[in-house]
């Protein structure tokens, strides 16, 4: 198993600003993920970022607004560009140990609030 | 596209037993999981099923049938605790060519005394 922090747990930011997510896992793990989550809906894949390449964004979601790093592998982050109103959400930090592993692990989130 | 319905909402009573639907239409399957997801918290795994049948864990089971692209999972014995948020969930292999995994759209559980 593993056990995942993030921080801030939450923030209040301004538009046009950017918050940088931090997310730390207690061990070593292939993969790690970034979801968003609307409250009471569900969660939505933002991009896939595996240690020493690039991460993999999917449909919606460019490099650009949601840069990611993962500089090793317990740990990543992810940064809201020029936030505007309509980021406000939950961010989510998930990892799976490899491949084939069908269990993922999920952060508490990231409260953001973009007045 | 990707789809995966499930109920909205579903409400019981202790001890009884309660079944939530997922169907699901992905371009890629490897799997169903579920998981569960109580306010403010963070989503925890509870099941997978990578064949069609029943997998049973405790008071939880799941089915998946591949064939109706369609699965369930079964709580038993139901506690006020199991009132939570429960999400299915497929397993694709993306871009990248490892898994990732794309969320039904919950169903909110809750349980009355």
């Amino acid at each position: 198993s593993a056990v995942i922090s993030q921080k801030p747990s939450r923030d209040i930011c301004q538009r046009g600003t950017s918050l940088t997510i931090q997310c730390q896992v207690d061990s070593q793990v292939t993969m790690m993920f970034w979801y968003r989550q609307q409250p009471g809906q569900s969660l939505t894949l933002i991009a896939t970022a595996n240690q020493g390449s690039e991460a993999t964004y999917e449909s919606g979601f460019v490099i650009d607004k949601f840069p990611i790093s993962r500089p090793n592998l317990t740990f990543s982050t992810l940064t809201v560009s020029n936030m505007s109103p309509e980021d406000s959400s939950i961010y989510l930090c998930s990892a799976a140990g490899d491949g084939v592993s069908y269990e993922q692990y999920f952060g508490p989130g990231t409260r953001l609030t973009v007045t | 596209g990707q789809s995966l319905e499930q109920p909205s909402e579903v409400t019981a009573v202790e001890g009884a037993i309660v079944q939530i639907n997922c169907t699901y239409q992905t371009s890629g399957f490897y799997g169903l999981s579920w998981y569960q997801q109580h306010d403010g918290g963070a989503p925890t795994f509870l099941s997978y099923n990578g064949l069609d049948g029943l997998e049973e864990t405790g008071r939880f089971s799941s089915f998946l049938s591949r064939s109706d692209s369609y699965g369930y999972l079964l709580l038993q014995e139901l506690q006020m605790k199991d009132s939570a948020s429960y999400f299915c969930a497929v397993r694709d292999i993306g871009n990248t060519g490892f898994q990732k995994l794309v969320f039904g759209t919950g169903t909110r559980l809750l349980v009355s005394p």
